[in-house]
C-alpha cells in the first residue's frame, strides 16, 4: 500500500517568512496530493490539491509544487500570518472506484511568531 | 444543520461498554468515512462506504464495527475496547467523481474518545 513520509514534524517561523513542508509518497500510481490545515480544536479542512498532471499549483500565498519522478511534493507558504498556525497534513492517493482513500503524513505543526 | 456533525463529540467508557458514535452529513454526498486520530500518528483510515456498501476496512480490529444505513448517516459502535483505542474519532464525506477525480474530503469536528 501508499506510504507518505512528511517533513518536518514541527516548524517555527516568524511572521512574514516562508514556510516550506515536505512530503514523499511510496506509490508511484498515487495521481492525487491535497494539504489539510487542522487548527487546534478544529476539524482539518482541504486548503489545496495538485494532481499528477501538473507540476505546480499556486493560490495566493500558498504553492504546492510535484515532482512524480523523485516522488516528492511540496506545501510553500509565503509572507506567514500568526492564522496560518496550525497542523498541515499532506496526503496521496490513486483514483480508485468511488471513494477517496487517502493516506496520510503524520503532520507538521506551524507555528508562525510575531 | 450544515457539512458534517458527529456526535457525541466527547465520550469516555470503560473497557466493558458498549457505545455508539454517529455521524451525518447534509452535503448529499455518496461517500463516508471514519478516521482514527491518535497523537504524532498519521490520520488512519478505519472505513469507507460508498453508495452504501462498504468497500474497504483496513484491518480494524474488530472491537470497532461500521454501520452506513444510508448515505447520509454512519455510525461507528464499539465494544470491550482497549485504552490504546483512546483517540480522536473524525467522520468525512466526499462526493466521489468517478475513476478520474477524488473528491475532497469535508470533515467533522470529531468525537474524542477515552477509554479507562
Amino acid at each position: 500500500g501508499e506510504n507518505v513520509e512528511q517533513h518536518p514534524s514541527t516548524l517555527s517561523v516568524q511572521e512574514g517568512d516562508s514556510a516550506v513542508i515536505k512530503c514523499t509518497y511510496s506509490d508511484s500510481a498515487s495521481n492525487y496530493f491535497p494539504w489539510y490545515k487542522q487548527e487546534l480544536g478544529k476539524r482539518p479542512q482541504l486548503i489545496i490539491d495538485i494532481r499528477s498532471n501538473v507540476g505546480e499549483k499556486k493560490d495566493q500565498r500558498i504553492a504546492v509544487t510535484l515532482n512524480k519522478t523523485a516522488k516528492h511534493f511540496s506545501l510553500h507558504i509565503t509572507e506567514t500570518q500568526p492564522e496560518d498556525s496550525a497542523v498541515y497534513f499532506c496526503a496521496a492517493s490513486r483514483s480508485t472506484g468511488t471513494a477517496s482513500k487517502l493516506t496520510f503524513g503524520t503532520g507538521t505543526r506551524l507555528q508562525v511568531t510575531l | 444543520e450544515t457539512g458534517v456533525t458527529q456526535t457525541p463529540r466527547h465520550l469516555v467508557m470503560g473497557m466493558t461498554n458498549k457505545k455508539s458514535l454517529k455521524c451525518e452529513q447534509h452535503l448529499g454526498h455518496n461517500a463516508m468515512y471514519w478516521y482514527k486520530q491518535s497523537a504524532k500518528k498519521p490520520l488512519e483510515l478505519m472505513f469507507v462506504y460508498s453508495l452504501e456498501e462498504r468497500v474497504e476496512n483496513n484491518s480494524v480490529p474488530s472491537r470497532f464495527s461500521p454501520e452506513c444505513p444510508n448515505s447520509s448517516h454512519l455510525f461507528l459502535h464499539l465494544h470491550t475496547l482497549q485504552p490504546e483505542d483512546s483517540a480522536l474519532y473524525l467522520c468525512a464525506s466526499s462526493q466521489a467523481g468517478g475513476l478520474a477525480i477524488p473528491g475532497e474530503l469535508f470533515f467533522g469536528e470529531g468525537s474524542r474518545l477515552t477509554v479507562l
